[in-house]
């Protein structure tokens, strides 16, 4: 399995501004991917984490709204800009094990609320 | 489009109960299905992964099934225990998109 930890657990912040989450896992993973868990709703993938390349982003979620950067194997950053209200939800980066099951592990989560 | 369903959406029960939580998918082209665990404001744990060719995983107390012809997987918990209260989640994993999609969760209530 892999130990992940993310930065900030937790945010107020108000509308307009721009918050960096940072995501860092204890081994090295090909695959990173970030999630968004809205109130009382479940999981939607916002966007999987390409080390040396360009996010790959779901449909619905832009590039200008959802800045990812990968600059290495255990290291991921999610920005989410120009916040409104809509945007409060938690955030969460996971990783794929190396080890060919393709099970999933998640970190801890941030939860985010705009004001 | 793949789909995850969850039922029930809720459930409450008296401690020391066996119980089942029901995941149903819409696309048996899946590579796996994943169980996960979330307390209230927290991060995911992953509890049971059953690979597409598997019939059911188990650890401990839980043991999964999963039927892809059907597209229906089971979690069986068993002699429930209040730390058991969280939310449960289902996942199956897209074959060739290696992307999770999650079913809306049930969540569970254990009483004393």
């Amino acid at each position: 399995s892999a130990v992940i930890s993310q930065k900030p657990s937790r945010d107020i912040c108000q509308r307009g501004t721009s918050l960096t989450i940072q995501c860092q896992v204890d081994s090295q993973v090909t695959m990173m991917f970030w999630y968004r868990q809205q109130p009382g709703q479940s999981l939607t993938l916002i966007a999987t984490a390409n080390q040396g390349s360009e996010a790959t982003y779901e449909s619905g979620f832009v590039i200008d709204k959802f800045p990812i950067s990968r600059p290495n194997l255990t290291f991921s950053t999610l920005t989410v800009s120009n916040m409104s209200p809509e945007d409060s939800s938690i955030y969460l980066c996971s990783v794929m094990g190396q080890g060919g099951s393709y099970e999933q592990y998640f970190g801890p989560g941030t939860r985010l609320t705009v004001t | 489009k793949q789909e995850v369903t969850q039922i029930p959406a809720a459930l409450s029960v008296p401690e020391g109960e066996n119980l089942v939580l029901n995941c149903s998918f819409t696309d048996s082209a899946i590579y796996n299905l994943q169980w996960f665990r979330q307390d209230p404001g927290k991060g995911l744990t992953s509890l049971l992964l059953i690979q597409s060719s598997q019939r059911e995983q188990t650890s401990g107390r839980l043991n999964a099934s999963l039927d892809k012809s059907s597209g229906r997987s089971t979690l069986y918990i068993a002699a429930s225990q209040p730390g058991d209260s969280a939310t449960y989640l289902c996942a199956v994993l897209i074959q060739g998109a290696q992307k999770l999609v999650f079913g809306q969760g049930t969540r569970l209530t254990i009483n004393p």
